[in-house]
């Protein structure tokens, strides 16, 4: 299957900083990334939806304000927590689809947030 | 009512045994479906696309009911290492998941 990095795999950061997480397809093109949240024991949460080159599309009660995506070439997404609190601690994991061959999404490893 | 719902097991069972899973799905427009695998603390993987015709891999085979709404995935012969929670997705333009459903398969 088709690749995807993220970076970093684990960060610490104090309350009311802000965290930026890459996300790569390495050998595709992504039309369209995903952002997941998921917490422990619970489901992958659908967080937003991002076209290269376009806004991405929140689902709803994700704020846009705090969870701010750039979609800026065809293989890279970044997603930042903005003062990001206890709360947003989480394991945030980015998909990647090509656009050919469907609606397969492919998974980056996953990205640890703790906020103390 | 969840998109996308799922019993969240655990299914114990031993190895060699049969294990199915169902999964349903709320919204009609839907048009792909997939089953992931996903292990402790990992991201998932894809494990099989679902089609109406139904879909075999080795082992594993996967079922559509566009009717009924529902999709299933049938393993054979189950392994210790299949261990692991497996996630039904569907959607159009984009994928929801379900919950999950945790399989612990046993010596």
């Amino acid at each position: 299957g088709a690749v995807v990095s993220q970076h970093p795999s684990r960060v610490i950061c104090k309350s009311g900083t802000s965290v930026k997480i890459e996300c790569r397809s390495l050998d595709f093109q992504a039309t369209t990334m995903f952002w997941y949240r998921q917490f422990p024991k619970q489901s992958l949460m659908l967080m937003a939806t991002s076209n290269e080159g376009s806004k991405a599309t929140y689902e709803q009660g994700v704020e846009k304000d705090k969870f701010l995506i750039n979609h800026a070439s065809l293989t890279l997404s970044t997603l930042t927590v903005t003062s990001a609190h206890p709360e947003d601690s989480s394991f945030y994991i980015c998909s990647a689809r090509s656009g050919v061959g469907g609606e397969t999404q492919y998974f980056g490893p996953g990205t640890r947030l703790l906020v103390l | 009512r969840k998109e996308v719902e799922q019993d969240p097991g655990p299914f114990n069972v031993p190895e060699g045994a049969t294990v199915a899973f169902n999964c349903t799905y709320s919204n009609s427009a839907s048009q792909s479906f997939f089953w992931y695998r996903q292990d402790c603390r990992k991201e998932p993987k894809l494990l099989m696309s679902v089609y109406s015709s139904g879909n075999e891999d080795g082992r594993f085979t996967a079922q559509l009911n566009r009717a009924s709404q529902y999709i299933s995935l049938l393993i054979r012969d189950s392994k210790l290492s299949d261990s692991a929670t497996y996630l039904c997705s569907g959607g159009y333009n984009k994928l929801i998941f379900g919950a999950g459903t945790r399989l612990a398969v046993h010596p």
